[in-house]
């Protein structure tokens, strides 16, 4: 299976700072990254897929960025609906589809 | 609109069964595949098993095969998920997910719509 390993585990901000998030494949898997936001007690939500493409309606602030085992998540000017889980997921070899640990970004 | 709506979730004993549901709406259910994907209280997202469009394919994570069966109904347009030898790792929130591509594990694939998941809890 392809390991995905997020960091940080957890990072604290606040509104207005950019905040990068990192993920990290067992192998390369080219540009097949997606990444998903949850809010406490709610559904992930898909925010960036093929590492770089913005899903319909998700705010410009959030960008994705990398290929082959580096991918990067960025929120520009964190707002205070950003404060959630970030997770990232591979998509190059299934099964299974596997998800990083985790970031959980709070203030 | 999209919209993906989990039930059956519940308290089981361990070496229980159970059969989850969810209802799709909002687009042409056997033009996309489905997966399950579970959480267990305070931890992160592992994806449990997929289903092609019209059902004739099916996947899953190797600590469900065998005890795990997704199916789809087309005619009410409902994703199933049967879990049976339940144990207590497989205490979860269970969310359906909608995939983008007609197969369950094309390369490139994504989830683009969730549902609100159902909650499975295995004790004595």
């Amino acid at each position: 299976d392809i390991q995905m390993t997020q960091s940080p585990s957890s990072l604290s901000a606040s509104v207005g700072d950019r905040v990068t998030i990192t993920c990290r494949a067992s192998q390369d898997i080219v540009d097949s990254l997606n990444w998903y936001q949850q809010k406490a007690g709610r559904a992930p939500k898909l925010l960036i897929y093929d590492a770089s493409r913005l899903q319909d309606g998700v705010p410009s602030r959030f960008s994705g960025s990398g290929s082959g085992t580096e991918f990067s998540l960025s929120i520009s000017s964190l707002q205070p609906d950003d404060f959630a889980t970030y997770y990232c997921q591979q998509s190059y070899i299934s099964p299974p589809w596997t998800f990083g640990q985790g970031t959980k970004v709070e203030i | 609109e999209v919209q993906l709506l989990e039930s059956g979730g519940g308290l089981v004993q361990p070496g229980g069964s159970l059969r989850l549901s969810c209802a799709a709406s909002g687009f042409k259910f056997t033009d996309y595949a489905m997966s399950w994907v579970r959480q267990a209280p305070g931890k992160g997202l592992e994806w449990v098993a997929g289903i092609s469009g019209h059902g004739g394919s099916t996947k899953y994570a190797d600590a469900v095969k065998g005890r795990f069966t997704i199916s789809r109904d087309s005619s009410t347009d409902t994703l199933h998920l049967h879990l049976s030898s339940l144990r207590a790792d497989d205490t979860a929130i269970y969310y359906c997910a909608k995939d983008i591509t007609v197969m369950p594990t094309i390369r490139g694939a994504y989830f683009d719509y969730w549902g609100q998941g159902t909650l499975v809890s295995v004790s004595s």
